[in-house]
């Protein structure tokens, strides 16, 4: 059964950092792209950031130059670093699989509030 | 950036009938080398992450029922449920992967009449 698990998120104030992870099982993770996604309180869907299965990478404009995406395919896990924390970065932080977006976690929580 | 713009925003339908939910990108979303269209359909429920029902525009994914349809090309896409039931109450969002950055539409809340 394919399972995504993200950790990580919490209460930052504005320019804090965080760093999501996001724990895969089920599949063979190293074959895979990875996503995230996020979701402001009562909002729609917002893509995040893409890494391919070979790291190739790809951000929104939003987060870009604040967000790093990397990988780690020997422990099966996705990780978000995010500095530069603003309080529009509020949201739901979903990992999710392939660029279809096939397999999702549950999300993490990340609020950024003084 | 390619826009996805869903209509209605809302939708409030009887049990039993019919539900369509229209999508439509900027630009294709056809991959001619792959001849499919890079586009996906999901259901939200209150609290829950998204749930892929229709990926390639019209392929049911494993386990959906088949009450819910994907059909269009190109820029149109439609995500048709034959005979709402009460568990279909959700937003639903459709999605392009053609191309980075990867959007979706602004959602569509079901609801029942």
């Amino acid at each position: 059964e394919v399972q995504l698990v993200e950790s990580g998120g919490g209460l930052v104030q504005p320019g804090g950092s965080l760093r999501l992870s996001c724990a895969a099982s089920g599949f063979t993770f190293s074959t895979y792209s990875m996503n995230w996604v996020r979701q402001a309180p009562g909002k729609g869907l917002e893509w995040v950031s893409y890494i391919s299965s070979t790291s190739t990478i790809y951000y929104a404009d939003s987060v870009k130059g604040r967000f790093t995406i990397s990988r780690d395919n020997v422990n099966k896990s996705l990780f978000l670093q995010m500095n530069g924390l603003r309080a529009e970065d509020t949201a739901v932080y979903y990992c999710a699989r392939d660029g279809s977006l096939d397999f999702w976690g549950q999300g993490t929580l990340v609020t950024v509030s003084s | 950036d390619i826009v996805m713009t869903q209509s209605p925003d809302s939708l409030a339908v009887s049990l039993g009938e019919r539900a369509t939910i229209n999508c439509k990108s900027s630009q294709s979303v056809f991959y001619r080398s792959k001849n499919q269209n890079y586009l996906t359909w999901y259901q939200q429920k209150p609290g829950q992450p998204p749930k892929l029902l229709i990926y390639w525009a019209s392929t049911r994914e494993s386990g959906v029922p088949d009450r819910f349809s994907g059909s269009g090309s190109g820029t149109d896409f439609t995500l048709t449920i034959s005979s709402l039931q009460a568990e279909d109450v959700a937003v639903y969002y459709c999605h392009q992967y053609y191309s980075t950055p990867y959007t979706f539409g602004q959602g569509t809340k079901l609801e029942i009449k």
